[in-house]
């Protein structure tokens, strides 16, 4: 029931910049819902790393940065480490399902 | 800083109810006027949101399950919990516990508990 679209995978070489976009629709990142976004390494729990569009939690690495413009929010990673190989998911509120809240599709980065 | 963990049974039976709870430590489910929500992820897919309560006992649900799912909240035991009727083999995934920031259209997750796999087999 993914109602937002990113890529199944993205790469980079260490150092190099990375985006990964979120696509969604007028009844939720284009209603102006805000949008956030989660790192899941291997066999643990989703962390979370953007919030609100752009904002940084405490301890969140400068290199990880949000956007958000239209039907689309993106996540950039900077500076890619070895250590940021994991998977990505977007996540934001759909009018149209009731107040649910919906989660992109996951990408999963991979550092060459 | 607050802790969520997930507990219940890791094996039911198709057509039962799965029984799950989280628990809250290093704070009162009942303080900062917090939402509480669980999230479930099949292997090697994505997740999905199931629902939230707040700790008056309101809730809301994905509409997709929302028919068979019930979430509740013990303020006293400091937990809520997830009730899942009439399960299939589509059930079996990870089961997630997070507390909610924000409000409900603002919302996002943090912290989350660290999972719980949950396998719907005979």
């Amino acid at each position: 029931q993914s109602v937002l679209t990113q890529p199944p995978s993205v790469s980079g070489a260490p150092g190099q910049r990375v985006t990964i976009s979120c696509t969604g629709s007028s009844s939720n990142i284009g209603a102006g819902y805000d949008v956030h976004w989660y790192q899941q390494l291997p066999g643990t729990a989703p962390k979370l790393l953007i919030y609100g569009n752009s904002n940084r939690p405490s301890g969140v690495p400068d290199r990880f940065s949000g956007s958000k413009s239209g039907t689309s929010a993106s996540l950039a990673i900077t500076g890619l480490q070895a250590e940021d190989e994991a998977d990505y998911y977007c996540q934001s509120y759909d009018s149209s399902l009731s107040g649910s809240n919906v989660f992109g599709t996951g990408t999963k980065v991979t550092v060459l | 800083q607050v802790q969520l963990q997930e507990s219940g049974p890791g094996l039911v039976k198709p057509s039962q109810t799965l029984s799950l709870t989280c628990t809250v430590s290093g704070g009162s489910i009942s303080s900062g006027s917090y939402y509480w929500s669980w999230i479930r992820q099949p292997a090697g897919k994505g997740l999905e949101w199931i629902g939230r309560i707040y700790t008056s006992g309101s809730t809301n649900y994905n509409p997709s399950l929302k028919s068979r799912v019930t979430i509740s909240v013990d303020t006293s035991k400091n937990q809520f919990s997830l009730k899942l009727s009439s399960v299939t083999a589509a059930d079996t995934a990870v089961y997630y516990c997070a507390r909610v920031r924000g409000i409900p259209s603002l919302n996002w997750f943090d912290p989350w508990g660290q999972g719980t796999l949950v396998t719907v087999s005979s």
